[in-house]
């Protein structure tokens, strides 16, 4: 079936690097969306990227879609404790009206 | 956050025992989804339902059942409980299916 691969599964960084997750679908996407899950929390929406080479920038993070919309990665310029979490990407599965979520990137931050 | 609940936060039951969980909205959103949330798993469907009484299976449907009677209501259904089903749950809506998902604060089940 169809799949959205994520790497890496974890991430630690001290403040102030940068940190980078990856999103690789095996079918093209009509969309990609971006959710954040705080520890304990639930996933929360960030963003959903819809044409082929796309760049939205939210403050210090940065989303891209691929220009063959297949793949998408989400920047974060100099972390902060903050952003401390999970980061999914989630793509809309052919022919149905659902989601297939990537395993997710937690990132931890040592301060 | 969107009006979307769900009850009960925690739960602790044994194997064997039915189980259901409840979710809530007030969004009056068309789609509803159940998924399970497991270490190294991500988010994994359950169900999801597209309107009153329409619903279907998602990846990990074995051993779960569910129902929607109401728009506001989507039901999650453990008929016989098992230790494999201890995970924590989470409720979605959504206006169109491919869009914007909004999550509900999640059901932490322990099946012992």
């Amino acid at each position: 079936g169809q799949q959205v691969m994520q790497i890496p599964q974890y991430q630690h960084v001290q403040e102030g690097e940068d940190f980078t997750t990856y999103c690789n679908s095996s079918t093209t996407l009509s969309n990609i969306q971006w959710y954040k899950q705080r520890p304990g929390g639930h996933p929360v929406f960030l963003i959903q990227l819809v044409k082929s080479g796309e760049v939205k920038k939210q403050k210090r993070l940065t989303f891209q879609f691929g220009e063959a919309k297949k793949n998408s990665s989400l920047h974060i310029t100099a972390t902060q404790t903050t952003d401390v979490g999970t980061y999914f990407c989630a793509g809309p599965v052919q022919g149905a009206q659902k989601l297939v979520f990537g395993q997710g990137t937690r990132l931890t931050i040592n301060p | 956050d969107a009006g979307i609940t769900q009850s009960p936060r925690h739960k602790v039951t044994e194997t064997g025992t039915p189980v259901t969980l409840r979710c809530h909205q007030t969004e009056n959103h068309r789609y509803m989804y159940w998924y399970r949330q497991d270490p190294g798993h991500g988010l994994r469907l359950i169900h999801y339902s597209y309107g009153v009484k329409d619903t279907d299976k998602g990846e990990v449907s074995d051993g779960y059942s569910v129902s929607r009677s109401k728009t506001e209501d989507f039901l999650l259904t453990l008929e016989s409980a098992t230790s494999s089903q201890t995970s924590v749950y989470f409720c979605a809506i959504s206006g169109q299916g491919v869009d914007t998902q909004y999550f509900g604060p999640g059901t932490r089940l322990t099946v012992l």
